[in-house]
């Protein structure tokens, strides 16, 4: 199976600021890593398909990149309403695997 | 507008089996695969298994494989999930996932439903 690592556990950040969450896999899964973003009782929500294809109606402050094994999500400019835990996933040989999260607080 | 509604959760002995299901409306079911996606209280997601549009496809985490069975009945709109030989740390929210469409990102969730394994 493939292992998904995320970076860092825990992110405290201000508004305003720009912020980046780093994934790694334990081998080439080439585009096929999304990012989703989870508030408390909720469920996720998808954010970035393929790597860097931003999700309909997701904010443009949202950006994806990476290849291979090491994928970023980068939050421009840090909004309230960003204060969540985020995942990414990834998908192969019909099996997905999450990273274990990363939760972003305030500052 | 697409929704996806879990249910079946509930609470039960280590040993004992139980069945979710999962209504898909606002969508032609049969042109999506599904999934099963599980969160442990206060902790991550994990996904716990997925099926091909027509159930000729499954895949399975190795926490499951071998105890789940994921099927679905694409006339009722419906995915099931099969869960025997529960143990505790099978107890979690139980999320029903479609692909976006797009890509094999999971794009719609349901609200979950909840399992509790306790001795």
């Amino acid at each position: 199976d493939i292992q998904m690592t995320q970076s860092p556990s825990t992110l405290s950040a201000s508004v305003g600021d720009r912020v980046t969450i780093t994934c790694r896999a334990s081998q080439n899964i080439g585009n096929w890593l999304a990012w989703y973003q989870q508030k408390p009782g909720k469920a996720p929500k998808l954010l970035i398909y393929k790597v860097s294809s931003l999700e309909s109606g997701v904010p443009p402050r949202f950006s994806g990149s990476g290849s291979g094994t090491e994928f970023t999500l980068t939050i421009s400019s840090l909004q309230p309403d960003d204060f969540a835990t985020y995942y990414c996933q990834q998908y192969h040989g019909y099996a997905y695997s999450f990273g274990q999260g990363t939760k972003l607080e305030i500052k | 507008e697409v929704q996806l509604v879990e249910s079946g959760g509930g609470l039960l002995r280590p040993g004992g089996s139980l069945r979710l299901s999962c209504v898909g409306t606002g969508f032609t079911f049969d042109d999506y695969a599904m999934n099963w996606v599980r969160q442990a209280p206060g902790k991550g997601l994990e996904w716990v298994c997925g099926v091909g549009w027509d159930g000729g496809i499954t895949g399975y985490a190795d926490s499951v494989k071998g105890r789940f069975t994921i099927s679905r009945d694409n006339a009722k709109k419906s995915l099931y999930l099969q869960m025997n030989s529960l143990t505790v740390d099978d107890t979690a929210l139980y999320y029903c996932a479609r692909e976006a469409g797009h890509s094999y990102a999971l794009g719609y969730w349901g609200q979950g439903t909840l399992v509790t394994v306790s001795s």
